[in-house]
């Protein structure tokens, strides 16, 4: 079955740091893949995604670039700020599937 | 509406009772999901409905869980003899489709404490 893996939290960084977070998928075919971000107090959106290989999603100075050879979609950002702090969740939905499968989360936490 | 709409926002009972949480999708959406998180954790896919087509209902936990949506509209979650375990906050979201491609939009969930 479909199945997202993503690295562990939480990640601790400094304003201004390079953020990474790994998300590597099992699927067949050729899903769409998807980062959700949930900020406190507040529910999941959307922040990128891409629906094909090669194509790279970004938004709010993240991005993510969709490697088929390596089943991957790892997260990105050059210069973290404080309110970047949230939960990232990569997810994949199956273009003839019927539901997101999510990963398990990542906590980013911003220090001043 | 302008979002996802879920209710109630928070919801507190007896172990053993029955409870019923509500979904309002945005309007056209015909797709529409129920996921659990518990805290500090992933999100856990509960139920899906497109249309009329019957649900997905594989990640329901147990047969205390069921869902029920009537076409395109309003979608219900009913946990009947409340667990602890049960306690949670439970998101709804909608989508244009059920093609996996398109983006699904997310409520603020409810969440529920089992004491």
């Amino acid at each position: 079955g479909n199945s997202v893996t993503q690295m562990e939290g939480p990640v601790t960084l400094s304003e201004e740091a390079f953020l990474t977070i790994n998300c590597t998928y099992t699927a067949t075919g050729y899903p769409s893949l998807f980062w959700y971000v949930q900020y406190p107090g507040e529910g999941l959106q959307l922040l990128l995604k891409a629906t094909k290989a090669d194509d790279k999603g970004s938004n709010k100075g993240f991005e993510a670039t969709y490697r088929k050879e390596t089943t991957s979609f790892h997260l990105e950002k050059g210069s973290v700020q404080v309110s970047d702090s949230a939960v990232y969740f990569c997810a994949l939905g199956k273009a003839a599937g019927n539901k997101l499968t999510f990963g398990g989360g990542t906590r980013v936490l911003v220090k001043p | 509406g302008a979002g996802v709409s879920q209710s109630p926002s928070n919801k507190v009972t007896e172990k053993g009772k029955d409870v019923e949480l509500r979904c309002d999708p945005i309007s056209g959406h015909t797709a529409l999901y129920w996921y659990r998180q518990r805290l500090g954790q992933g999100l856990e896919f509960l139920i899906y409905f497109q249309g009329n087509s019957a649900p997905d209902k594989s990640g329901l936990p147990s047969d205390r869980f069921s869902a029920e949506r009537t076409g395109e509209s309003v979608s219900t979650l009913t946990i009947q003899r409340t667990q602890q375990e049960d306690s949670a906050v439970y998101l709804c979201a909608s989508s244009w489709s059920g093609t996996g491609s398109s983006e699904a939009f997310f409520g603020q969930g409810t969440r529920l404490t089992v004491v």
